[in-house]
């Protein structure tokens, strides 16, 4: 199973852009890289998906190198709205989360 | 559009009883899973299924029993609850298992256990 490695937590202020970092050593060729944001007291929802090089939606932009061992998540000036907890996924047969990292934004 | 909908929302039973958690989805969606979530932390998967009559474990299924006899419904049940089970319960689906694909989670079940 691939196994990700996010920071626990992050701090940043309105209007910054923010970039979370995750690691996927032992991702596997046939393995997408999926985010999800969770709020408090409710089920994570999709944010961005990508296989390799660069996603952009409305929300979000991920960046994915060529050895694909990491990606990173880019919110374009946050808010407080941003405030959640972000998970990187990264398809296995079983989908396993990791623990997240959470974001908190500052007035 | 109803999507994937969790009853009970909220649950407190006591130490022994068996207590089921119904997860429904309108989509036809092949996988299903559920997730517990303790106060905190991160997601662990315990159970998931690929299709109708098939299941297979997560990482955390000792004391969790699931059966999926239709395509819609996956029910979790605890067979004699225990208070390590007390956490808040995800059900989540999606067309397939990987390759590309989206999980689309329920609004949670919050169980307590006395």
């Amino acid at each position: 199973l691939a196994k990700t490695t996010q920071p626990i937590s992050m701090d940043s202020y309105e209007g910054q852009e923010v970039n979370i970092t995750c690691s996927h050593n032992n991702i596997a060729t046939n393995d997408y890289i999926t985010w999800y944001q969770q709020f408090p007291s409710q089920g994570p929802r999709f944010i961005i998906q990508g296989y390799k090089t660069k996603v952009t939606n409305e929300v979000a932009s991920l960046f994915i190198p060529a050895d694909r061992k990491s990606s990173t998540l880019s919110l374009p000036r946050v808010s407080l709205s941003d405030t959640a907890v972000y998970y990187c996924l990264v398809e296995g047969r079983a989908l396993t989360f990791g623990s997240g990292t959470r974001l908190q934004v500052q007035p | 559009d109803a999507g994937i909908t969790q009853s009970p929302r909220y649950k407190i039973t006591e130490t022994g009883r068996q207590v089921t958690l119904m997860c429904h989805q309108t989509w036809s969606h092949s996988y299903m899973f559920w997730y517990r979530q303790d106060l905190g932390h991160g997601l662990r998967l315990i159970y998931y299924s690929a299709a109708a009559d098939i299941t297979d474990k997560g990482e955390v299924p000792d004391g969790y029993v699931v059966s999926r006899s239709k395509t819609e419904n996956f029910p979790l049940t605890l067979e004699s609850a225990t208070r390590s089970q007390t956490s808040v319960y995800f059900c989540a689906s999606s067309e397939e298992g990987r390759g590309g694909n989206t999980i689309y989670f329920g609004e949670g079940s919050w169980l307590t256990v006395v």
